[in-house]
């Protein structure tokens, strides 16, 4: 059985500043990753993915993740946050081969003027 | 553009009641979920539908059924709400029949729904 693990509950970062949003896996095929981002009452939208091919891979928003397969990581990354990126942030591990896919538990971001 | 919706944005109902949700996608998408969203939980996935009068069971469907009598259109039932059943529920869907495909998937805006 495939899994995912956000290990912060919650990030606060201020304006202008690094994000990062650490995600791990588990999964005994080769897996495709996702992270979605949630705004307040909104529905769920995709940030990016990755489906192996490249293993950095760049999303909307000046949003980026790299797939490390040695690590079992999928980790979020921006250079600069925004007051806009505030929001709620799922990793996503989708397994074809057992038609399975699931969701972390979601990480709060927020951004402090 | 791609557009799910979803019949309600917030729904109270009382204990015992049938409650119907609507999802309705207008991509011509052959995957369709239902999840329930809950703080610290993330999303879990209750039922989705590959196809026309088909379903499968997600993680928890107990205490909740579906419907998908046309491609663009899947319900989510519950028979008798409880107060257990108080969430956010979202409704997705995706271009393959294959769940874990790879696919992106849509998201509603999502029902946020109280038993009382």
């Amino acid at each position: 059985a495939q899994s995912v693990t956000q290990l912060d509950s919650h990030v606060s970062v201020s304006e202008g500043t690094p994000v990062l949003l650490r995600c791990n896996y588990s999964s005994s095929y080769s897996p495709s990753l996702f992270w979605y981002v949630q705004h307040p009452n909104k529905g769920l939208q995709l940030l990016l993915k990755y489906t192996s091919a490249a293993t950095l891979v760049k999303g909307i928003n000046g949003f980026e993740a790299e797939f490390k397969k040695s690590e079992t990581s999928f980790h979020l990354t921006k250079p600069s946050a925004h007051m806009s990126d505030a929001a709620e942030y799922f990793c996503v591990v989708s397994d074809m081969r057992n038609n399975d896919m699931r969701f972390g538990a979601g990480t709060r971001l927020t951004v402090k003027p | 553009d791609v557009k799910v919706t979803q019949s309600s944005r917030y729904l109270v109902k009382r204990t015992g009641e049938k409650v119907f949700l609507e999802c309705v996608q207008d991509m011509d998408h052959e995957n369709m979920f239902w999840y329930r969203q809950d703080p610290g939980l993330g999303l879990r996935l209750i039922y989705f539908s590959y196809d026309v009068k088909m379903k499968e069971k997600g993680d928890i469907p107990e205490g909740y059924s579906v419907s998908r009598e046309k491609k663009e259109r899947f319900s989510l039932i519950l028979e008798s709400a409880s107060t257990n059943q108080t969430s956010m529920y979202l409704c997705a869907s995706s271009p393959s029949r294959l769940a874990g495909s790879g696919d992106t998937q849509y998201f509603g805006p999502g029902t946020r729904l109280t038993v009382l």
